[in-house]
C-alpha cells in the first residue's frame, strides 16, 4: 500500500526560528514529490522535486529530495507569522495520481 | 477567472439528499482532479479527467459518487443519498495536462456538511 508520512504532525515556533519539515514515502512507481502550503482551503504550490540532491529554493523556503532514502525535507528560515499554515507533501505516481500526506501544522508565534 | 473556482463554498444538507458540487477549472487546462479532505487529513484522490473522459475514477468511495465533465471544462461531482460520513471539504484542481510532473492549481473547495 502506498504511504506518505509527514512529521512532525504539528509544530509551534517563535518568529525568527528555522524549521525543518519531513516527508517520507513508500510508493510504487514514484514520479515526483510536491510541497504545498494550505492556509484556508486551497493548497498553494511551493515546489516540485524529481531528482535527488538538487535543492529547490524560493526566498526563505528550500526543499530537497533523497530518492535513495525515500524522503524530502522542507526548510523555512527566519520564520514569520505569515508562514503559519498546514504544509502538505504529495507524491506523484505513475498513472497521474497524487498521494498526499496528512500534513504538518506550523504555528509561528510573535 | 484567473483561478479555479468552486461553487457553492458551503453546502449543508440532510442525510439521504442528493448534492452537486461544481468546479470551473483554469481556462485551457485539460486535466481536472477531484479530492476529498477530511479534518486533519491530507487531500484524498477521488477522480481525474483528461478532457471529457474520466481517466481514473479509482478513488471514488462507492457508487453513490459520480462526476462528469461533458464539455471538457466545467465538472460536477454528484453525491446521491448523502451520509454523515460524506462531510468533508471537496477540492478541485486543474492542470494544463494530466501528469505527475505537472503542478496542480487548487480551488478554494466546497465544505459539505451532512446533518
Amino acid at each position: 500500500e502506498d504511504k506518505v508520512v509527514q512529521s512532525p504532525l504539528s509544530l509551534v515556533v517563535h518568529e525568527g526560528d528555522t524549521v525543518t519539515l519531513n516527508c517520507s514515502y513508500e510508493v510504487t512507481n514514484f514520479r515526483s514529490l510536491l510541497w504545498y502550503k494550505q492556509e484556508k482551503k486551497a493548497p498553494t504550490f511551493l515546489f516540485m522535486l524529481t531528482s535527488s540532491g538538487i535543492e529547490k529554493k524560493s526566498g526563505r523556503l528550500s526543499s530537497i529530495l533523497d530518492k535513495k532514502e525515500l524522503f524530502s525535507i522542507l526548510n523555512i528560515t527566519a520564520t514569520q507569522t505569515g508562514d503559519s499554515a498546514v504544509y502538505l507533501c504529495a507524491v506523484g505516481l505513475n498513472g497521474n495520481q497524487f498521494y498526499f500526506g496528512t500534513g504538518t501544522s506550523l504555528t509561528v508565534i510573535p | 477567472g484567473a483561478g479555479v473556482s468552486q461553487t457553492p463554498s458551503n453546502k449543508v444538507t440532510e442525510k439521504g439528499k442528493y448534492v452537486e458540487l461544481r468546479c470551473d477549472p483554469i481556462s485551457g487546462h485539460t486535466a481536472l482532479y477531484w479530492y476529498r479532505q477530511s479534518l486533519g487529513q491530507g487531500p484524498e484522490f477521488l477522480i481525474y479527467f483528461q478532457g471529457t473522459g474520466a481517466a481514473d475514477d479509482s478513488g471514488l468511495p462507492n457508487d453513490r459518487f459520480f462526476a462528469v465533465r461533458p464539455e471538457g471544462s466545467v465538472s460536477t461531482l454528484k453525491i446521491q443519498r448523502t451520509e454523515r460520513g460524506d462531510s468533508a471539504v471537496y477540492l478541485c484542481a486543474s492542470s494544463p495536462i494530466a501528469g505527475s510532473y505537472n503542478e496542480q492549481f487548487f480551488g478554494p473547495g466546497t465544505r459539505l456538511t451532512v446533518l
